[in-house]
């Protein structure tokens, strides 16, 4: 069985500064992917971006930035110069066969 | 423009009564996702489909039904066994291929049980 854990609820960060949300997995399978998806308050999901677990390289997408620690079972999301709109839930996901198991989210508010 | 749509967004229904959410996509993936959402909590696995006609259940199937006789379309039946119905239903779809892919998202459809 695979399992998500985010252990932040919420954070407050600065307007400006760089924030690390947390994501450590579980899973049996030896090939999976990992993922990071916004929400904000509308309710749509939104994917920021992707980790497999053979990827030699940490994932980057703009000024998101996956650090991926395969023997620590951690995909840690990195959001650097945090803006306004960052103010979301972020959810952390793993992908072992054609499903996706999330996470319970991480609520990230920007302080201007 | 390529996308998923469900409707409505808002959805009240009295206790007891069967209710019907749609899911549409024009993106061509095969494959179509069914989740629920509870304030505060991640999305939990209702029903998934890989081929019309064909689909599987998921964590928390109990309750609910669906049907795939369309590759576009993966409608989402809340029947009256489901015992605590009120939540955030998101659909998804993808294309097949394993670990790699994304899953898009619909803009989810807030069902509230009166």
């Amino acid at each position: 069985a695979q399992k998500i854990t985010q252990t932040q609820p919420g954070m407050f960060v600065q307007e400006k500064e760089a924030v690390t949300l947390d994501c450590t997995y579980d899973t049996s399978d030896p090939s999976y992917g990992l993922f990071w998806y916004k929400q904000p308050s509308s309710g749509e999901m939104i994917f920021l971006i992707y980790q497999g677990s053979y990827d030699q390289q940490n994932a980057t997408e703009g000024r998101y930035s996956l650090n991926f620690q395969k023997a620590r079972k951690s995909a840690n999301l990195v959001i650097s110069a945090s803006q306004l709109g960052d103010s979301a839930m972020y959810f952390c996901a793993m992908r072992g066969n054609e499903k996706l198991t999330f996470g319970t989210g991480t609520r990230l508010t920007i302080i201007p | 423009d390529g996308g998923i749509t469900q409707s409505p967004k808002y959805l009240f229904r009295k206790e007891g009564q069967n209710v019907t959410l749609s899911c549409e996509q024009n993106l061509n993936h095969d494959a179509m996702y069914w989740y629920r959402q509870d304030p505060g909590q991640g999305l939990r696995l209702i029903y998934y489909s890989q081929i019309v006609n064909d689909f599987q259940k998921g964590d928390i199937a109990e309750g609910y039904s669906v049907s795939r006789e369309k590759k576009e379309s993966f409608p989402l039946t809340v029947t009256s066994a489901q015992k605590n119905p009120t939540a955030f239903y998101l659909c998804a779809s993808s294309i097949l291929g394993g670990t790699v892919v994304e899953q898009f998202f619909g803009p989810g459809t807030r069902l509230t049980v009166l």
